[in-house]
């Protein structure tokens, strides 16, 4: 079946740095690739949307400079969240889809802003 | 619209027990509605899928009965087992090859108890 690798699974970094989070599909082409925000006993809050070799499409209130979305290739895409502050602390989490594959999900990548 | 109503918001079942999950839509431009189980600290898994054409589909211990004039759908986990401990999500979207957002309810968080 379809495999989406995503790294890291955690992260600690300080308040005002960068971090980068990646999602890969590992058997197929990711033409979409959906990231997600969740926190504590919470549901997935859907963050962006982006397309192969687009600009991502933001939900309202998602700051677009603070979390960059690149999808520049079939089977790569990236998170990055710049000058990261506590309140960045999350779980994230990518789904790919592509090629009737459905929605796949990574396993997250558990946040934590010092 | 896009909300996606799930109750209840927990439930403990003993072991051998039915476990029941109801979910409700609004949205009549939804055409796939898959739960998902998820442990803590990992990605949402896929457990179950179903289309509006059939009113119940089963896996296994997993059944979805779906009522498309009610606009409501349902997990059934029969004989329930401690390793069904997780959180349940359902969620709906335009279709299921992954072209559109999912849109999730809140989560059910269940316990099987011995």
């Amino acid at each position: 079946g379809a495999v989406v690798s995503q790294h890291p699974s955690r992260v600690i970094c300080k308040s005002g740095t960068s971090v980068k989070i990646e999602c890969r599909s590992l058997d197929f082409q990711a033409t979409t690739m959906f990231w997600y925000r969740q926190f504590p006993k919470q549901s997935l809050m859907l963050m962006a949307t982006s397309n192969e070799g687009s600009k991502a499409t933001y939900e309202q209130g998602v700051e677009k400079d603070k979390f960059l979305i690149n999808h520049a290739s079939l089977t790569l895409s990236t998170l990055t969240v710049t000058s990261a502050h506590p309140e960045d602390s999350s779980f994230y989490i990518c789904s790919a889809s592509g090629g009737g594959t459905g929605y796949t999900f990574g396993s997250g990548t558990r946040l934590t802003v010092v | 619209q896009q909300q996606v109503k799930q109750s209840p918001q927990s439930l403990i079942v003993q072991k051998g027990g039915i476990s029941i999950i109801n979910c409700a839509y609004e949205n009549t431009a939804f055409d796939y509605f898959p739960w998902y189980q998820q442990f803590p600290g990992k990605g949402p898994a896929l457990l179950i899928a179903i289309r509006p054409d059939v009113s119940e589909k089963k896996e296994g211990r997993f059944t979805i009965s779906f009522n498309k004039s009610a606009k409501q759908f349902s997990l059934h986990i029969m004989d329930s087992q401690p390793g069904d401990s997780a959180t349940y999500f359902c969620a709906a979207s335009r279709d299921g090859a992954g072209s559109y957002q999912l849109t999730f309810g809140k989560g059910t968080k269940l316990s099987v108890i011995p």
